[in-house]
């Protein structure tokens, strides 16, 4: 069984950019959930879908979007890039509202550096 | 701001020791708290989940958890080398946050052979 996968793997931008990450969730899976991970700061919690929908974010701007596609497959978009957005960017997924909320499983990850 | 406190580390252990990692969680409501273990390069892995007072074990590992006091501990018997890792504690919250974690920064844990 396949698992979490994101692409791409790194990504270049520059400042005022944007970045769009894709993750592809575990079959079966219809949560999704995006977390950044910056150096020193720990994972912190993006956003989270379900069944297509937003379901919750964090406390990120605007800025920072995505969607779900019927096929539970998740883009994350970062607009008008800082330098501050350069991090590691980790999806998870989880079976969905049925299943344990704490029990994910996360992809690779992709870098993001912001020159 | 719901908040979860760990010490960085870096925690040095010998091989064979007892490895203990601690998390202190601010949401008095949290009912669910979990370890992740995250090798440098990689991904989070859940190891352990604990929903109850006291302890649970799961081989090498246990897991106590406290509500009372907010507190979450992991330990690690006959700590290995390959123990080597950044360890995450998480906490589902409550209410609004009930369908999300909350991570700690970590703690990194260096098993000394």
């Amino acid at each position: 069984e396949a698992g979490v996968t994101q692409s791409p793997t790194h990504l270049i931008k520059t400042r005022g950019q944007q970045a769009t990450l894709r993750c592809s969730p575990i079959s079966g899976h219809t949560s999704v959930y995006w977390y950044q991970q910056a150096l020193g700061l720990g994972l912190q919690f993006l956003l989270w879908y379900d069944e297509g929908e937003e379901r919750n974010r964090g406390n990120f701007p605007p800025r920072f979007s995505g969607r779900q596609f019927p096929n539970y497959s998740s883009e994350l978009n970062v607009n008008a890039l800082e330098l501050e957005d350069s991090a590691l960017y980790l999806c998870a997924s989880r079976p969905g509202l049925a299943g344990s909320v704490g029990i994910q499983y996360f992809g690779a990850g992709t870098r993001l550096s912001v020159l | 701001q719901k908040e979860v406190e760990q010490n960085s580390g870096p925690l040095s252990v010998p091989e064979g020791a007892i490895a203990s990692l601690n998390c202190t969680y601010s949401d008095r409501g949290s009912q669910s708290f979990f370890w992740y273990r995250q090798y440098s390069g990689k991904s989070p892995e859940l190891i352990m989940s604990i929903y109850s007072n006291g302890d649970k074990e799961d081989g090498r590992f246990t897991a106590q958890l406290n509500k009372a006091s907010q507190y979450v501990s992991l330990l690690i018997r006959d700590s290995q080398p390959s123990d080597s890792a950044t360890y995450l504690c998480a906490v589902m919250g409550s209410g609004a946050g009930s369908y999300q974690l909350t991570f700690g920064k970590g703690t990194k844990l260096s098993v000394i052979p």
